[in-house]
């Protein structure tokens, strides 16, 4: 089963309006943290934005917030006032698990991404 | 800000042949994570090393070896190069252990290709 989903491949949003991409994600694990990252065409993956499965607030960086629904588990992130410099891919992805040990678990999975392109 | 260090960016390879990928994490940061990316593909993780040893692993080919160095940088070799090893190959680091771990910082990426 898939630990990451992200329903929509592709969306389209105006210049200046507020989006939100989706993500759902699939954990036994009662530590994990959430995370965003843009790919611009470019290739670079830039981190956005990150949520702690016992973060009590929703996170937000800027324009970024991350509408955090733990008992549906979902993470959207929200992007408000789109400018034309966010189109890119987004790929929403989960990190199971914790330091443990002496050892440090961190890999991330990434979900399929969306396109998002930005429309003047 | 210091940022992760990767190279090459770019590298050109036949098949058969062999490569070295290079990863300088963020000053301080002691775990280094290796990705895979095929075209129009998701991040597949291949490897991670905390403080100098491996720490966790997932799809990597046994044709494909890491480690990490004292200085913390790590290296990612691959070996009898199949034209399906062409990707973008992301290495990414974090403050592991208990004091950290929150974010992982992805560098800029190698892309290889392999004819």
């Amino acid at each position: 089963a898939q630990k990451i989903t992200q329903t929509q491949p592709g969306m389209f949003v105006q210049e200046k309006e507020a989006v939100t991409l989706d993500c759902t994600y699939d954990t036994s694990d009662p530590s994990y943290g959430l995370f965003w990252y843009k790919q611009p065409s470019s290739g670079e993956m830039i981190f956005l934005i990150y949520q702690g499965s016992y973060d009590q607030q929703n996170a937000t960086e800027g324009r970024y917030s991350l509408n955090f629904q733990k008992a549906r588990k979902s993470a959207n992130l929200v992007i408000s006032a789109s400018q034309l410099g966010d189109s890119a891919m987004y790929f929403c992805a989960m990190r199971e698990g914790s330091y443990a040990g002496g050892t440090s678990y961190g890999k991330l999975t990434f979900g399929q991404g969306t396109i998002l392109t930005v429309h003047p | 800000a210091a940022g992760v260090i990767q190279s090459p960016r770019h590298l050109i390879k036949e098949k058969r042949e062999t490569a070295t990928l290079k990863c300088y994490p963020i000053p301080r940061h002691d775990t280094v994570y290796w990705y895979q990316q095929g075209p129009g593909q998701d991040p597949q993780f291949l490897i991670s090393f905390y403080e100098k040893m491996q720490s966790d692993k997932g799809s990597i080919p046994d044709r494909f070896s890491a480690q990490q160095f004292s200085d913390y940088h790590s290296e990612l070799n691959m070996s009898s190069l199949e034209l399906g090893d062409s990707a973008l190959y992301f290495c990414a680091s974090s403050l592991g252990g208990a004091s950290g771990g929150n974010e992982q910082f992805f560098g800029p990426g190698t892309r290889l290709t392999v004819l």
